[in-house]
């Protein structure tokens, strides 16, 4: 079944605890994408890659970073992770990274920091 | 940042009514539009990327319309079921980069009563 996987689903944390959120997806996607999603504020998307080791900000990447070593795989690092980060994030991709692609959504990560 | 608004942002309709609600988005440097359903508790899910000036789509009881040179996309909903209850989100592809980077709108919780 084509998927995107996030884990964990669920994790509640303190404040300058390091933490990673793993992203896989099964489709052999080349553009993988990581949003958060704040009441009243929408999706923002927070970092993105159009391919293998290539990767660039997108509207909020303050306090987080990522990689791109394989095609399948998207993490998200909280190198020190803060309240504000508390979020529930999404990982997606698409076939490219082409505008006229749609974007499959992962089931989600909801994230509490303490 | 770009301005992608959309209305209502919430609406109650009975079961068997028809609907529609409104996507706007800057006019300039149109790459392509998209519709996602977002079911609480669920990832959202692409309904359809729009890319020409009066393309219609359409998804068994769902369909949409854009005007790019106004800047604004419809979606419909004929006879309405309970399962159509969810969150429609349109994003619209960043200008800035060549990459499928969306902007998303704040979304229209659609919920049908039986």
């Amino acid at each position: 079944e084509a998927q995107v996987t996030q884990n964990p689903r669920y994790l509640i944390t303190v404040t300058g605890k390091k933490l990673t959120v793993t992203c896989s997806q099964n489709m052999n996607h080349e553009y993988m994408s990581w949003y958060r999603q704040d009441p009243g504020l929408g999706l923002r998307q927070i970092y993105y890659s159009m391919n293998v080791e290539v990767t660039d900000k997108g509207d909020v990447p303050e306090g987080y970073k990522v990689s791109r070593k394989e095609k399948r795989n998207f993490p998200l690092i909280l190198e020190s992770p803060s309240p504000n980060q508390t979020s529930l994030y999404f990982c997606a991709s698409s076939a490219t990274g082409l505008s006229n692609q749609p974007q499959h959504f992962g089931d989600g990560t909801r994230l509490s920091i303490l | 940042i770009l301005n992608v608004e959309q209305s209502p942002q919430s609406l109650h309709v009975q079961e068997g009514d028809s609907t529609n609600f409104t996507c706007s988005f800057p006019s300039s440097n149109f790459y392509a539009l998209h519709w996602y359903r977002w079911e609480t508790a669920k990832s959202p899910e692409a309904l359809f990327v729009m890319t020409l000036n009066g393309d219609e789509k359409k998804k068994g009881r769902i369909s949409a319309t854009l005007n790019t040179k106004e800047g604004y996309s419809y979606l419909y909903i004929k006879g309405s079921q309970p399962e159509d209850s969810a969150t429609y989100l349109c994003a619209f592809p960043s200008p800035h980069n060549a990459g499928n980077m969306l902007t998303f709108g704040g979304g229209t919780r659609l919920m049908v009563k039986p």
